[in-house]
């Protein structure tokens, strides 16, 4: 089975600073992960997801994530943080070569202060 | 296009009620999963259906939740008699493909308060 450690629940930090939020998981087998965001009042969206390649992946705000196989981390990480990046961010893994079902870790919320 | 819809938005009933709970997927979507949200707590999966068909129901809690999607369009959640530990966030989600990697789009939620 698998499993997703997010160890903040939440993470405060002023505006145009630098932000990273952990994510740590176990899995016996070989897995793709993903990070979702879930703003105020809707639905998740998928922010960026590692699947092969390059273990830097990158979304189109300005959000990356590094996929660490040695350390099992998949942290994700801006240098920049804006008003409306708060959010709450969902670390998340699924089995390559299954279907999507997907295990979740159990969110941090970001506020970013003016 | 219309992304994945629920409704109602939010549903407040007492314990021993029963309250069903709906998702539209997004059209063409052959695959679509139910998620829950306890308070605090992780996303947990609860289902997923491919077309009519129930492919994976591993994580439905007890035999008081009962899914169907009659003709594999949208799709329903039932709880009946509802307790008070069924409170969360259910969370619908669709995919064309079911293959691990793909993206799974998922609906605003269904906020249910068990009083």
């Amino acid at each position: 089975a698998q499993s997703v450690t997010q160890l903040d629940s939440q993470v405060p930090v002023f505006e145009e600073a630098p932000v990273e939020l952990r994510c740590n998981y176990s899995s016996s087998v070989s897995v793709y992960l993903f990070w979702y965001v879930q703003y105020p009042n809707q639905g998740l969206q998928l922010l960026l997801k590692y699947l092969s390649g390059s273990t830097l992946v990158e979304s189109i705000n300005g959000f990356e994530a590094e996929f660490n196989k040695s350390q099992t981390s998949f942290h994700l990480r801006k240098p920049s943080v804006h008003i409306s990046d708060t959010a709450e961010y969902f670390c998340a893994v699924s089995l390559r070569g299954g279907y999507q079902k997907v295990t979740f870790g159990t969110g941090t919320k970001l506020q970013v202060i003016p | 296009e219309a992304g994945v819809t629920q409704f109602p938005s939010h549903s407040v009933i007492e314990k021993g009620q029963t309250v069903t709970l709906r998702c539209d997927p997004i059209s063409g979507h052959d695959n679509l999963y139910w998620y829950r949200r306890v308070m605090g707590k992780e996303i947990k999966f609860l289902l997923h259906f491919v077309k009519e068909s129930k492919q994976d129901e591993s994580g439905m809690p007890n035999n008081r939740f009962l899914a169907e999607r009659t003709g594999g369009t949208y799709s329903t959640l039932k709880v009946q008699p509802a307790e008070l530990e069924d409170s969360g966030v259910y969370f619908c989600a669709s995919s064309q493909t079911a293959g691990g990697g793909t993206e799974a789009f998922f609906g605003q939620g269904t906020r249910l308060t068990v009083v």
